[in-house]
C-alpha cells in the first residue's frame, strides 16, 4: 500500500534554532517528492520538489535531502523563525501523477 | 497574477443539506483537483479534471459527492445530504496539466462544517 508516514507529529522549538522533519514513503513506483508548507488557514504552499536522482535541494533556510534507497526525506530548517510555525507536508508523486500526503508535522517556533 | 480561489470561505449546515462549493483556478491551468483535509488528517485525493478529458473520480468516497467542471475553468464541488462526518477543509488546486512533476497551486480552502 502506498503511503507516507512523517515524523515528529509536532514539534516546539525556539527562535533561532534548527530542526529536522521526517518523511518515510512507501510509494512505488516513485516520480518525486515534495515539501509543502501550509499556514494555518491557508493552502498548502510548495517548498522543494526531488526527483529519484537529487539528493539534496535547497529554498532559502529550507533543505530538503532525499534518500531513494531507503525511501527517507527530511527536511531541514536553518535558524527558525517566527513565520516557519505551520504545518510541513510531504507529499509523494507516483508515474502516474497520482499524489500520496502525509499527515504533516505541526512546527511551532517560540520567541 | 491572480491565484487559486475557493468561496465560500466558511461553510455551517445542517445535516442532511445540500452544499456547494467553488473553485476558481489560475487561468490556463488545465489541471484541477479537489482534496479533502480533517482534523488531525492528511489530505485525501477526492477528484480530479484534465482539459476535457473524463474525471479521475476515483477519490470520491460516495455517491453523495459529486463535482462537475464548466467550461474548463470554474469547478463546483457538491456534497448531498451532508453528514457531520463530512465537516473538514475542502482545498482546490489547479496545475498547468496533470502529471506529478507539475506543481500543484492550491486554494486557501473552504471550511464546512456540518451541525
Amino acid at each position: 500500500k502506498n503511503q507516507v508516514e512523517q515524523s515528529p507529529q509536532s514539534l516546539i522549538i525556539l527562535e533561532g534554532k534548527n530542526c529536522t522533519l521526517q518523511c518515510n514513503y512507501t510509494v512505488s513506483p516513485f516520480s518525486n517528492l515534495r515539501w509543502y508548507k501550509q499556514d494555518t488557514g491557508r493552502g498548502p504552499v510548495s517548498l522543494t520538489i526531488m526527483t529519484f536522482s537529487e539528493n539534496t535541494k535547497s529554498n532559502g533556510r529550507y533543505t530538503a535531502t532525499l534518500d531513494a534507497d531507503t525511501k527517507q526525506s527530511s527536511l531541514h530548517i536553518t535558524a527558525s523563525q517566527l513565520s516557519d510555525s505551520a504545518s510541513y507536508i510531504c507529499v509523494v508523486s507516483g508515474y502516474q501523477g497520482n499524489l500520496i500526503f502525509g499527515k504533516g508535522t505541526k512546527l511551532s517556533v517560540k520567541p | 497574477g491572480a491565484g487559486v480561489s475557493q468561496s465560500p470561505s466558511n461553510k455551517v449546515t445542517e445535516k442532511g443539506k445540500d452544499v456547494e462549493l467553488r473553485c476558481d483556478p489560475i487561468s490556463g491551468h488545465t489541471a484541477l483537483y479537489w482534496y479533502r483535509q480533517s482534523l488531525g488528517q492528511g489530505l485525501e485525493f477526492l477528484i480530479y479534471f484534465q482539459g476535457n478529458s473524463a474525471p479521475d473520480k476515483s477519490g470520491l468516497p460516495s455517491d453523495r459527492f459529486s463535482a462537475e467542471r464548466t467550461g474548463g475553468s470554474v469547478s463546483t464541488l457538491t456534497i448531498q445530504r451532508t453528514q457531520q462526518e463530512d465537516s473538514a477543509v475542502y482545498l482546490c488546486a489547479s496545475s498547468p496539466r496533470v502529471g506529478g512533476y507539475y506543481e500543484q497551486y492550491f486554494g486557501p480552502g473552504t471550511r464546512l462544517t456540518v451541525t
